[in-house]
């Protein structure tokens, strides 16, 4: 299965301010996902990185907050803006083949803490 | 819209005991994947369930599927101190390749 590199693992940040998450795969995918686990909770989907076009979000979550790049089928980025202390969370990056047989595998995360 | 609902929430087991983790959702699937997550870790894989009746085992831990009645078992048997974690069910809905995690369910094995 790939092997995933997130960064940064953990950021503490200032309301108002934005941090981009980046999702570095060592090979191919097809399929990469952003989630957010806030604190005790269970993984929620932000959205489907696409590559070359608009990401797909879900219900809820929006390009304007959550704005995402996916430039080529190894990496992605993921910007949580205008943060306020509600954002504090575990974001993951999960990527993923379109083979039903495939193991999706996830990032290490990166803990958010917005002060 | 799918939910994905597994109990129980938390569990608290010694030593030795088997039981059973249930995962139901409530739209058409083919594919479940059980995941576990160690606190402060991120999630690993256990098994991918792809057909209806099939059955997967890795050491203590056995995972099922029955698509009809849209309900995955995690069973675990003679529970062991190494096993405490939280286990996550997540559920594809049929003919995407998006997964909406189940509630989790937080497993403590005393000793």
């Amino acid at each position: 299965s790939a092997v995933i590199s997130q960064k940064p693992s953990r950021d503490i940040c200032q309301r108002g301010t934005s941090l981009t998450i980046q999702c570095q795969v060592d090979s191919q995918v097809t399929m990469m996902f952003w989630y957010r686990q806030q604190p005790g909770q269970s993984l929620t989907l932000i959205a489907t990185a696409n590559q070359g076009s608009e990401a797909t979000y879900e219900s809820g979550f929006v390009i304007d907050k959550f704005p995402i790049s996916r430039p080529n089928l190894t990496f992605s980025t993921l910007t949580v803006s205008n943060m306020s202390p509600e954002d504090s969370s575990i974001y993951l990056c999960s990527v993923g083949r379109t083979e039903r047989s495939y193991g999706y595998t996830f990032g290490s995360g990166t803990r958010l803490t917005v002060v | 819209e799918l939910k994905v609902e597994q109990n129980p929430l938390f569990l608290s087991m010694q030593e030795g005991k088997n039981y059973t983790i249930y995962c139901n959702y409530s739209t058409t699937s083919d594919r479940l994947y059980w995941y576990r997550q160690d606190p402060g870790k991120s999630l690993e894989s256990l098994f991918v369930l792809l057909s209806n009746g099939a059955v997967k085992q890795e050491g203590r831990l056995m995972a099922s599927l029955d698509t009809k009645a849209r309900l995955s078992t995690l069973h675990i048997t003679a529970a062991v101190h190494d096993l405490s974690a939280t286990y996550f069910c997540a559920v594809a809905p049929q003919g995407t390749y998006k997964y909406i995690f189940g509630t989790g369910t937080r497993l403590k094995v005393l000793a």
